[in-house]
């Protein structure tokens, strides 16, 4: 595919169930970013891949989000406990690198999470 | 952390008319972005800017990055229906290793025909 791709579009839990949401990166994309988009507010940044590790974690907002990277390419943002809070659209992006030149993020469509 | 203050938060105009957005900084950015979102899909680039005072167009677009490097406003002329969408600042500061972007709230554009 062209793009970046993020599974499922949508997805509806019950409050305290784990959820599993996926992102493909552009092919050949080394940096990728999660982020977070509450209704009516701005992207809110998450964690940062570079490859498989994650030099900058410091936007996820608990201990029950993580996010794993395998192989360079496909990442998965694991919520743990969802909590009604945790409802959002949740984006992914990608671009060549990151560093020194200031590369273009190209984001997937999202991930939109409904905690009932 | 570094907040991104943008305005207006919406706006309704006749098609035809110029439109006009900005966005603050409490801190500086050595590049700023202007982002494009309709319903359903991710932020789409729309023009960056990488020099303090640098003004650039995309075709009906200009946008400028500010001399102190902590605002930026977006222009857009002659507006169309296709305008309709959000509108996002975001700052970021090149050359770091993280590359991370800081979003403003965002400007809901309203054409009419």
């Amino acid at each position: 595919g062209a793009g970046v791709s993020q599974s499922p579009s949508n997805k509806v839990t019950e409050k305290g169930k784990d959820v599993e949401l996926r992102c493909d990166p552009i092919s050949g994309h080394t940096a990728l970013y999660w982020y977070r988009q509450s209704l009516g507010q701005g992207l809110e940044f998450l964690i940062y891949f570079q490859g498989n590790s994650a030099p900058d974690k410091s936007g996820l907002p608990s201990d029950r989000f993580s996010a794993e990277r395998t192989g360079g390419s496909v990442s998965t943002l694991t919520i743990q406990r969802t909590q009604q809070e945790d409802s959002a659209v949740y984006l992914c992006a990608s671009s060549l690198r990151s560093g020194a030149g200031a590369e273009e993020q190209y984001f997937g469509p999202g991930t939109r999470l409904t905690v009932t | 952390g570094q907040q991104l203050n943008q305005s207006p938060q919406s706006m309704f105009i006749q098609e035809g008319e110029d439109v006009s957005m900005n966005c603050t900084s409490s801190s500086i950015f050595n590049t700023w972005l202007w982002y494009k979102q309709d319903p359903g899909e991710g932020p789409v680039l729309l023009i960056a800017l990488y020099k303090a005072g640098e003004l650039t167009s995309n075709g009906r677009l200009t946008a400028q990055f500010g001399i102190t490097r902590k605002d930026s406003f977006l222009n857009i002329s002659a507006s169309i229906p296709s305008d309709v969408g959000i509108y996002f600042c975001a700052g970021q500061n090149r050359g770091s290793t993280l590359g991370r972007l800081y979003f403003g709230r965002g400007t809901q554009l309203t054409v009419w025909p």
